[in-house]
Parts: structure tokens; sequence; C-alpha cells
């Protein structure tokens, strides 16, 4: 079955020192991933997804086949990264592309 | 641009009623969506639809129901509201049909409480 596992669930750093929020996916076929934020009383959104290699906001994912992992890092926090991290497979089902999330990682940068 | 707009923000319930959470889009988005968050949980999807008059159960649709007569709308049913219920439920949208047109797009949140 599909599954996204984020195995933790609080992760503290402080402001400046590197941060990487792990995610690990089961997938029989070629994943798509994504990683999702919500930021307090905010709602979710995408931060980034590994199809576009793309950096946002200092943020990287590579997708590490081998490892099945698409672990988010970031080399040095900043107090504005504090908020719940989503990381999330999507696979076609149905003719359409469903989406499956993990349990979410929520992040604290202290300054 | 109002994207994704679910109403209500907060509801309280009694435990046997029964509600409908409201959500609409304005991009045109073919795939909806309805999930939970809980504490520790995550994101669980309860039901989705891919177009106009067709939906499908997500991975925990019992005590929902869901219709869409229209691409715009998506609305989510509680018909006996029991307080297993009480949770954040998050409506998303996305164009769907394509990996690349997969990013989902989210409302608000409505934080539902049953007593």
């Amino acid at each position: 079955a599909q599954r996204v596992t984020q195995p933790e669930k609080l992760l503290s750093v402080f402001k400046g020192a590197p941060v990487e929020l792990k995610c690990n996916y089961s997938y029989s076929g070629s994943p798509e991933l994504f990683w999702y934020v919500q930021y307090s009383r905010q709602r979710l959104q995408l931060l980034l997804r590994h199809i576009s290699r793309e950096s946002i906001k200092g943020f990287t994912a590579d997708l590490n086949k081998g490892e099945t992992s698409f672990h988010l890092k970031k080399p040095f926090a900043q107090e504005e990264d504090s908020a719940m991290y989503y990381c999330a497979l999507s696979f076609p089902q149905g003719g359409s592309e469903k989406l499956v999330f993990g349990k979410g990682t929520k992040l604290t940068v202290n300054p | 641009n109002a994207g994704v707009t679910q109403t209500p923000k907060f509801q309280v319930l009694k435990t046997g009623q029964s509600m409908t959470l409201q959500c609409a889009q304005d991009m045109n988005h073919e795939y909806m969506s309805w999930y939970r968050q809980d504490p520790g949980m995550g994101l669980r999807l309860i039901h989705y639809s891919v177009g106009a008059g067709i939906t499908d159960q997500g991975e925990v649709p019992n005590g929902y129901n869901v219709s869409r007569s229209t691409t715009e709308d998506f609305p989510l049913r509680l018909l006996s509201a029991a307080p297993s219920q009480t949770s954040v439920y998050f409506c998303a949208s996305s164009y769907g049909g394509s990996v690349l047109n997969t990013e989902a797009f989210f409302g608000q949140g409505t934080r539902l409480t049953v007593v």
C-alpha cells in the first residue's frame, strides 16, 4: 500500500543550525513527492515538489529511490521556519492523482 | 482571488446532530477532497471527487457523505455527529489528471467540536 512515514512528530533546533525533516515513502511505481507546510493560523500550502528540483525559502529535498526517502533540508534554520511540515506522495488512481500525507513533523526553531 | 473557501470556520455540535461543511473553489479544478487533521494522525483523506458527479471514499469515510453536483462545490455532510468526529477539517482542490498539476490548494479549515 502507498504510505508516507515521517518518523519525527516534533523537531526542535536553534536558529542558525541545520535542519533535516525525514520522510520515507512506500510505493512500487515512480514516486511524485511533495513537501507541504502549515504556518501557525494559516492554511496548508505547497513548499516544494521533487519534480521541480527547486529550492524554496532555503529548503531543498532530494529524492533517494534506493532509500525511498525524500528528506527536507535547510542549512541554517530561521525562527520563521517554525511550522508543521507534511510530506506527501502522489500516485495515479481512478484516472486522477491521489495525494497521501504523512503524519507531519512540527518544527520549532528556537532563538 | 478567493481560491478554496470553507465555511464555517468554527462549529460546535451536539452528539447526534447533523451538519454540512461547505467548500467552494473558483479555480475550475476537477479534483477536490476532504481531509481531517488530528494530533499525531496527520491528514487523513475522508472523501474525494475527480469531477462533477463522481465521488469516492478515502481512508476514513464512515460517518460522512459527499456530493459533487457542480465543479465548484464539494460539501461534506455529517449525518449524526459523534465526539470522535471532533477534528479540524480541510478541503483541498487541484487540477488533477496530471502529476504536474497535482499541487493541492487548501481551504483555511473548519474546527469542529462535537460534545
